[in-house]
């Protein structure tokens, strides 16, 4: 595809159970960022990767969460222990240099993801 | 910490009318990104603004930035149905991948 896919588009889970969110960036693309928006709401930065650099995980927000990019493509973001307050759409975004954002970010459609 | 105040925070109006939204900081930003986002889809970049002063153009919107380049400005004329979304404004800070994020205005068009 031409463009960034996430899966799923939807997740609903019990509280306590871990999930796992995938992303697949747009093919060339060094630069994958993960972000959580709460409904209507603004983005919130939670990981950065870039090439084979270590990831910038400064604003995953416990150690809960974590996140892996494997080969330098598909990325995976895990949350252990869902917590409700975890509830929000995750999104994915990949650009073709991370050293500067004049370069577009492209975004997937998101997961959304509810915790009962 | 750097923030990137966008308001108004919500706005809903009839076709045909202009708007304007604005994006406000503290920091210099050596460029300014704003992005639609319509449900159940990402943010799509709409246009980047990169110098003091800078007015760009696209059909009915009108993008600006400001000459401090701390604040942005997104005006929309005669505002159609079409228009309805959330508006995001990001601003870059120079020689930092991260992004700073507004968070966003939701606009509805009323027919």
């Amino acid at each position: 595809g031409a463009g960034v896919s996430q899966s799923p588009s939807n997740k609903v889970t019990e509280k306590g159970k871990d999930v796992e969110l995938r992303c697949d960036p747009i093919s060339g693309h060094t630069a994958l960022y993960w972000y959580r928006q709460s409904l209507g709401q603004g983005l919130e930065f939670l990981i950065y990767f870039q090439g084979n650099s270590a990831p910038d995980k400064s604003g995953l927000p416990s150690d809960r969460f974590s996140a892996e990019r494997t080969g330098g493509s598909v990325s995976t973001l895990t949350i252990q222990r869902t917590q409700q307050e975890d509830s929000a759409v995750y999104l994915c975004a990949s650009t073709l240099a991370g050293a500067s954002s004049y370069n577009e970010q492209f975004f997937g459609p998101g997961t959304r993801l509810t915790v009962l | 910490t750097q923030l990137l105040e966008q308001s108004p925070q919500f706005l809903s109006i009839q076709e045909g009318e202009n708007l304007t939204v604005y994006c406000n900081s503290s920091s210099v930003f050596s460029s300014l990104q704003w992005y639609r986002q319509e449900p159940g889809e990402g943010p799509v970049l709409l246009v980047t603004v990169v110098t003091g002063g800078e007015v760009k153009k696209l059909k009915r919107l009108t993008f600006q930035f400001g000459d401090a380049r701390k604040d942005s400005s997104l005006h929309i004329t005669a505002a159609q149905t079409g228009d309805t979304g959330l508006y995001l404004c990001a601003g870059e800070v120079q020689s930092n991948y991260q992004l700073i994020w507004g968070a966003g205005t939701k606009l509805i068009i009323k027919p």
